[in-house]
């Protein structure tokens, strides 16, 4: 596609439910970063993926975060038993390389009931 | 550890006005400095910076880097009400595989 694509753009979900956030690069790019935004606060670094794998995973915020990349492509952010404190706006970026600017999607806004 | 520092935190101008926004940063083996723009949703992607003294322009936006003093900053000329947006500033580092770490940033609203 043109641009980053991410769905659901909204997510409602109660408190201890699994949710499943999508993430669509622009094609051809091989590195892809997710990282959060919550209200008031900066964007929030979570995991940077090379192709299919994942060599930095520092910014999860607990065991309950995971990600994982598959053809390369589209990338999907499960976040399980959800809290009230994951309430925030996650944000998929996409560049050709590392070195070149990463690109946004207009992210997911989930809200933890 | 790295950080991004952005000021002023918030600016409200009038339509014509020329405003520059700041940004310092430290950083662990810098490769390069961003600008984006935040609207109401995606942080649009505006400029990178890698040299010193060297100065990015798009229209009646640009952008220099100062990389003894640490900092750059956002020049926009003849603002319009369409500028309005909080304004991204991030550095990367390929010693932290290029992720970014963003400042707060300036919320700049510009009335007619």
């Amino acid at each position: 596609g043109a641009g980053v694509s991410q769905s659901p753009s909204n997510k409602v979900t109660e408190k201890g439910k699994d949710v499943e956030l999508r993430c669509d690069p622009i094609s051809g790019h091989t590195a892809l970063y997710w990282y959060r935004q919550s209200l008031g606060q900066g964007l929030e670094f979570l995991i940077y993926f090379q192709g299919n794998s994942a060599p930095d995973k520092s910014g999860l915020p607990s065991d309950r975060f995971s990600a994982e990349r598959t053809g390369g492509s589209v990338s999907t952010l499960t976040i399980q038993r959800t809290q009230q404190e994951d309430s925030a706006v996650y944000l998929c970026a996409s560049s050709s390389n590392r070195a070149q600017p990463q690109h946004f999607g207009d992210g997911t806004r989930l809200s933890i009931l | 550890e790295d950080k991004v520092v952005q000021s002023p935190l918030s600016l409200v101008v009038h339509e014509g006005d020329t405003v520059t926004l700041n940004c310092s940063y430290e950083v662990t083996n810098f490769r390069s400095l961003l600008w984006y723009k935040q609207e109401k949703k995606a942080p649009t992607f505006l400029f990178m910076l890698t040299s010193s003294g060297i100065e990015k322009k798009s229209g009646r936006l640009s952008s220099i880097l100062d990389k003894k003093e640490l900092f750059s900053i956002l020049n926009i000329t003849a603002t319009q009400t369409g500028d309005s947006a909080v304004y991204l500033c991030a550095v990367g580092s390929p010693f932290n595989t290029d992720k970014l770490i963003f400042g707060t940033g300036t919320r700049l609203q510009v009335f007619p």
